[in-house]
């Protein structure tokens, strides 16, 4: 059975500094999917980036980075100039490349980010 | 520009009683899911339907039933309310051939059983 642990429940970060949130998974497959989404207190799930495990080069999405590590099953999440609309829980989530349950999330615990001003 | 609509957006319920959580999507998925929400706890899967007319048990699927009435909807119901089922509800919806394997959620659904 698939695993991912966010071993950082909580972290804060000033305003316009980088942060990186922490995120390791367990798999015997080749084929699958890793996602970071953001959940601001509207309790909204927003996906933020994605990274796919056939690909080598790390996904970016604007501030937001990744750092794949695949022999470490490694997935960390770098957020660049901080904003306070940052300040949300985040969650690392593992998906196989196939439909069913097999498709379906398999979410970390989340950790807290705050963005001081 | 809908996605994924889950209503109600938040109920209460007494011990014993029953509700259905309704969901649709207008993005022609195949697959939906119901995820529940509890507190230090990411989103565990209750149940899933993989296509229009099947469904399959989840992590946690004690307690509830699902029908998946046509494509576009996929119902969670609660036939005897529990305090233990006090959660916050997702649906989601995903077709990995057309999404890009991004699995979408709804705004979510406040349950509080007293």
């Amino acid at each position: 059975a698939q695993t991912v642990t966010q071993s950082q429940p909580e972290m804060s970060v000033q305003e316009a500094e980088t942060v990186t949130l922490s995120c390791t998974y367990d798999t015997s497959e080749n084929n699958y999917y890793l996602f970071w989404y953001k959940q601001p207190p509207s309790r909204q799930m927003i996906l933020v980036i994605r990274q796919e495990a056939y690909k080598q080069q790390n996904a970016t999405e604007n501030r937001f980075s990744v750092n794949f590590q695949k022999a470490a099953k490694s997935f960390s999440l770098k957020i660049s100039d901080s904003q306070l609309g940052d300040t949300a829980m985040y969650f690392c989530a593992f998906r196989m490349n196939y439909g069913g349950s097999q498709g379906n999330l398999i979410f970390g615990k989340g950790t807290k980010l705050s963005v001081k001003p | 520009n809908a996605g994924v609509t889950q209503t109600p957006k938040f109920q209460v319920l007494k011990t014993g009683q029953s509700m259905t959580l309704q969901c649709a999507q207008d993005m022609n998925h195949n697959s939906m899911y119901w995820y529940r929400q509890d507190p230090g706890m990411g989103l565990r899967l209750i149940y899933y339907s993989a296509s229009e007319g099947t469904t399959d048990k989840g992590e946690v699927p004690n307690g509830y039933n699902v029908s998946r009435l046509n494509k576009r909807e996929f119902s969670l119901r609660l036939e005897s309310a529990a305090p233990s089922q006090t959660s916050v509800y997702f649906c989601a919806s995903t077709d990995l051939g057309l999404s890009g394997n991004t699995i979408y959620f709804g705004e979510g659904s406040w349950l509080t059983v007293v």
